[in-house]
């Protein structure tokens, strides 16, 4: 069974770069078609997806974080990494790594995420 | 600022049944399909249906999933203490900014 573990500093200043690794265990990163992806959630709201990475390090971002946000996997360690710059106190959320399932077929597309983090929070502030 | 929109909150006794809807666009529910999300409180997010009614393994079968046109419905019969949490329904939006997107969430409540 994958598993998957967010870690990190839990506090972050603001003007600086939040950044997270996420550890894979029960199987290899580089196995398999699938996305590993960075979702967020600020206290007491909804859920916002911040980017995903395949393991040929092909990237996609969020573009209202695309400026800031830079996606990497380092395949050696079975881990993919995310970086936030110029941090504000509305970056303020428990950040979520994912896998997440993606195929077409006749019908449409479709990507899910299939194993989840515990979660992490990150607070920015000086 | 989702682009997909959820009632705030649903409620019912036990053992009944609810509905939460999810409604979209042609550019992400309309074209794509759509899983949803359970949180227990604090807890991470967990996958409870996928390609729009398919359940993982373990997911019992009084949690269904369906989508017509541009939206999305979750439905939960046989309500259970247990599962009070936040439901959130997601798919890819194939739009100029393209990006996956969740639903505004639902709180489910057993009165």
């Amino acid at each position: 069974q994958v598993q998957l573990q967010e870690s990190g500093p839990g506090l972050v200043k603001p003007s600086q770069t939040l950044s997270l690794t996420c550890t894979v265990s029960g199987g290899s990163i580089s196995s398999g078609s699938y996305y590993w992806s960075w979702i967020r959630q600020p206290a007491g709201k909804g859920l916002e997806w911040i980017g995903r990475i395949y393991t040929s390090g092909s990237t996609n971002y969020n573009p209202s974080l695309k400026s800031r946000v830079t996606i990497s996997v380092d395949t050696s360690k079975n881990q993919f990494s995310l970086k936030l710059s110029s941090v504000t106190a509305a970056d303020t959320a428990v950040y979520y790594c994912a896998r997440a399932v993606y195929y077409y077929d006749s019908s449409g597309y479709r990507e899910y995420f299939q194993h989840w983090g515990q979660g992490t929070l990150v607070t920015v502030s000086s | 600022q989702s682009v997909l929109t959820q009632p705030p909150s649903v409620s019912a006794a036990p053992g009944q049944k609810v509905t939460i809807s999810c409604s979209g666009s042609s550019s992400n529910i309309g074209n794509n399909y759509v899983s949803w999300y359970q949180q227990l409180p604090g807890t991470a997010p967990k996958l409870l249906i996928y390609d729009n009614n398919k359940r993982p393994s373990g997911i019992p079968d009084r949690f269904s999933g369906s989508k017509s046109g541009t939206s999305a419905t979750l439905g939960i019969t046989g309500l259970q203490t247990g599962d009070e949490a936040d439901y959130y329904c997601g798919t890819w939006d194939s739009s100029l900014s393209a990006r996956y997107v969740f639903g505004t969430g639902t709180k489910v409540t057993v009165l």
